[in-house]
C-alpha cells in the first residue's frame, strides 16, 4: 500500500465552523506532514511530525491545529478560518524527516464562506 | 534571501519533442534535489531525486541533472506525449531546517 488517503475530499465551512481534516497512511513512515496550496502556486509547508512528535510549526495561525494520534493517522482541526484559508490542503508522508521522496495524498479542497 | 526559480510559468511543445524544465536556486546547499508531477486538484507525485554528488539521472523518457556549482537542475522528457501536461514542480532539501522547499512549478502543455 503506497497510498496516502486523505478525507474529506471537499469542504464548505462557515467561519464560525469548527472541523477536521484526515490523513492516512500504511508506509511504515515516521514523518507526516500538512501542505496549504493555493491555486497556481506551489504546496506551502505547514506542519512536520516525526516520530508523532511536532517538529515544524511554520508559523501558522492558531486557528489550524494539527494533531499526530499515532503513527498512520494525521489530523489537522480547523475553527473560525477566514475566506483567505480557502486552498487545497494536502497531507504527506516519508519514511523519515529528512529522506526526500514526499507520497502526497489528494488533497482536501477546503473553502471557507 | 532563499530563493527557487523555474524557467517560466508555462511551456508548450509538440508532441515527440524533448521538453527542458530548469529550476535555478540561490543560498541553498541542497543534500538532494526532486522533481515532482502535479495534476489539477491532485497531489504532486514523486518522479526522480538527484543527490549532491550526482551529475545525472533517469527513468525512462525522464532524466534529470544536477549542477551544483551552476546552482541549477534541468529536467527532461524525451519523446513527449499529451499526457505529459502536467505542472511540474522541482524541490530543494533545506537540510539545516529540515524540510523540502517547492519551487512555483512550470506548467507543460504537449500539443498532439
Amino acid at each position: 500500500d503506497t497510498e496516502v488517503t486523505q478525507t474529506p475530499k471537499h469542504l464548505v465551512m462557515g467561519m464560525t465552523n469548527k472541523k477536521s481534516l484526515k490523513c492516512e497512511q500504511h508506509m511504515g513512515h515516521r514523518a507526516m506532514y500538512w501542505y496549504k496550496q493555493k491555486a497556481k502556486k506551489p504546496p506551502e509547508l505547514m506542519f512536520v511530525y516525526s516520530y508523532e512528535k511536532l517538529s515544524i510549526n511554520e508559523s501558522v495561525p492558531s486557528r489550524f491545529s494539527p494533531e499526530c494520534p499515532n503513527s498512520s493517522l494525521l489530523n489537522l482541526h480547523l475553527h473560525a478560518l477566514q475566506p483567505e484559508d480557502s486552498a487545497l490542503y494536502l497531507c504527506a508522508s516519508s519514511q523519515v524527516r529528512q529522506g526526500g521522496k514526499l507520497f502526497f495524498g489528494s488533497g482536501t479542497q477546503l473553502s471557507v464562506l | 534571501s532563499q530563493k527557487i526559480e523555474q524557467n517560466s510559468e508555462a511551456l508548450n511543445i509538440q508532441e515527440g519533442k524533448t521538453a527542458t524544465l530548469t529550476c535555478n536556486y540561490t543560498n541553498y546547499s541542497p543534500a538532494y534535489l526532486q522533481w515532482y508531477r502535479q495534476d489539477p486538484g491532485r497531489g504532486p507525485v514523486f518522479l526522480l531525486l538527484i543527490r549532491e554528488n550526482e551529475k545525472e539521472k533517469r527513468k525512462e523518457r525522464l532524466k534529470v541533472t544536477f549542477d551544483t556549482t551552476l546552482k541549477q537542475s534541468l529536467f527532461h522528457i524525451t519523446a513527449s506525449q499529451p499526457a505529459d501536461s502536467a505542472t511540474y514542480l522541482c524541490a530543494l532539501d533545506d537540510a539545516q531546517a529540515g524540510k523540502s522547499t517547492f519551487g512555483d512549478g512550470t506548467t507543460l502543455t504537449v500539443k498532439p
